[in-house]
């Protein structure tokens, strides 16, 4: 089947920290992959995506990388700034089967200055 | 970017009422919505997909008859909670795509999510 696992929160950090969101994920096929963020009182808006492997999405200094030979799809910021406070979201999609998305639990980032 | 608005935001509503929430493409059609259920502390859940002018699909498990999805336009999809208990409390989530765009990727548009609490 499909399913993407996360890494569980809620994750504290302070100004300027490096951050790593892990994602893993399983799939029948070969998906594209995302990252959707999800700030307070608002809908998830897409963070950025990769649609093969060894591509890398990358916004707003986040970036990830679909490794398909680990299956992974890691979020990465050098240096977080309070405003990146939210939910992270990875998620998986093909782009043949009506797009149905396969979300992972949700990771909540607070920055702390 | 693309607008996904959803309405009520909230909604408390008592055993055994139904409850309706609207899902609206706000700057774009839609011809494919989705709803979402999340749970707290778990993973957005597909319900079903509903296209515009015909009969939603449904998810496995997922009661058609309790959660009646209607998109009876390019902007407009709903999703009615029928007789709605305790278990149905949930967050509830839409996404749009826009019929225009295409792509390799098909970006879907989430709106912000309907938190149905049932006493």
């Amino acid at each position: 089947g499909n399913s993407v696992t996360q890494m569980e929160g809620p994750v504290t950090l302070s100004e300027e920290a490096f951050l790593t969101i892990n994602c893993t994920y399983t799939a029948t096929g070969y998906p594209s992959l995302f990252w959707y963020v999800q700030y307070p009182g608002e809908g998830l808006q897409l963070l950025l995506k990769a649609t093969k492997a060894d591509d890398k999405g990358s916004n707003k200094g986040f970036e990830a990388t679909y490794r398909k030979e680990t299956t992974s799809f890691h979020l990465e910021k050098g240096s977080v700034q309070v405003s990146d406070s939210a939910v992270y979201f990875c998620a998986l999609s093909f782009t043949n089967t009506g797009n149905q998305f396969y979300f992972g639990t949700g990771t909540s980032l607070t920055v702390i200055p | 970017g693309a607008v996904v608005s959803q309405h009520p935001s909230r909604v408390i509503c008592k055993s055994g009422t139904s409850v309706k929430i609207e899902c609206r493409s706000l700057d774009f059609q839609a011809t494919t919505m989705f709803w979402y259920r999340q749970f707290p502390k778990q993973s957005l859940m597909l319900m079903a997909t509903s296209n515009e002018g015909s009969k939603a699909t449904y998810e496995q498990g997922v009661e058609k008859d309790k959660f009646l999805i209607n998109h009876a336009s390019l902007t407009l999809s709903t999703l009615t909670v029928t007789s709605a208990h305790p278990e149905d409390s949930s967050f509830y989530i839409c996404s749009a795509r826009d019929r225009v765009a295409g792509g390799s990727y098909n970006e879907q548009f989430f709106g912000p999510g309907t938190r149905l609490t049932v006493l």
